[in-house]
């Protein structure tokens, strides 16, 4: 078992430009989460997904979309990224069956510039 | 509204002496707990979960209601407990379970 990954782990963008963030995990969990890491402010949740299909805005959902097309993925997209969305972006999964233990991926590091 | 405060963003102990990291939290509903820890450069894992009324790693944790806190101990710290600690706290808002983080306490054991 991978658990969860993400693709890719580092990337500098300049502003304006777009990208995808995947998630993918193999423990055939039903909720999956996107958040952000930022230096005291903690993890912020931006969007996350109930089940296959399904998406729901978190905390801090503006200027990014998700899809949540096959339950093992969940992909971020950002559509015209700015400076202020230069993070640390962490997927999670949680198998939805009673269990509210997280598994997180191992992060994205984000570069706007 | 749910929210986890974690006052102090760094706490500095010296090798073998106790540790105590603080989470204070605020929800209307009954409240599940967690801990997690994310070691340099590692991802996030859960640490511990108050349902379970376990130790992990030498810490503890007791909920307490009347407080509204979730307080990490450790008795002897260890070098190797160095690391962000991250309370956080379930809620069953909007049909699906999420968590909120506190800000987290970054924890220096010194030699």
């Amino acid at each position: 078992n991978a658990g969860v990954t993400q693709t890719p782990k580092f990337r500098v963008l300049k502003t304006g430009q777009s990208m995808t963030l995947l998630c993918a995990q193999d423990m055939n969990h039903e909720y999956m989460y996107w958040y952000r890491q930022d230096p005291g402010m903690g993890l912020r949740l931006i969007h996350y997904s109930v089940g296959e299909g399904t998406t729901a805005k978190g905390e801090v959902p503006d200027g990014y979309n998700v899809s949540r097309l096959k339950k093992q993925n969940f992909l971020l997209g950002l559509e015209s990224a700015a400076p202020s969305q230069t993070s640390v972006y962490f997927c999670a999964s949680r198998s939805g069956q009673g269990a509210d233990t997280q598994y997180f991926g191992p992060g994205t590091r984000l570069t706007v510039l | 509204a749910q929210r986890v405060t974690q006052p102090e963003k760094l706490l500095s102990v010296f090798k073998g002496a106790p540790v105590e990291l603080k989470c204070n939290y605020s929800y209307s509903g009954s409240p599940e707990l967690f801990w997690y820890v994310q070691y340099s450069r590692q991802r996030l894992q859960l640490l511990l979960r108050h349902i379970s009324r376990e130790s992990i790693k030498g810490f503890t944790a007791d909920l307490n209601k009347g407080e509204t806190s979730f307080h990490l101990k450790k008795p002897f710290a260890q070098e190797e407990d160095s690391a962000m600690y991250y309370c956080a706290l379930s809620g069953l808002t909007g049909g699906g379970n999420k968590l909120t983080f506190g800000t987290g306490t970054q924890l220096k054991v010194e030699l």
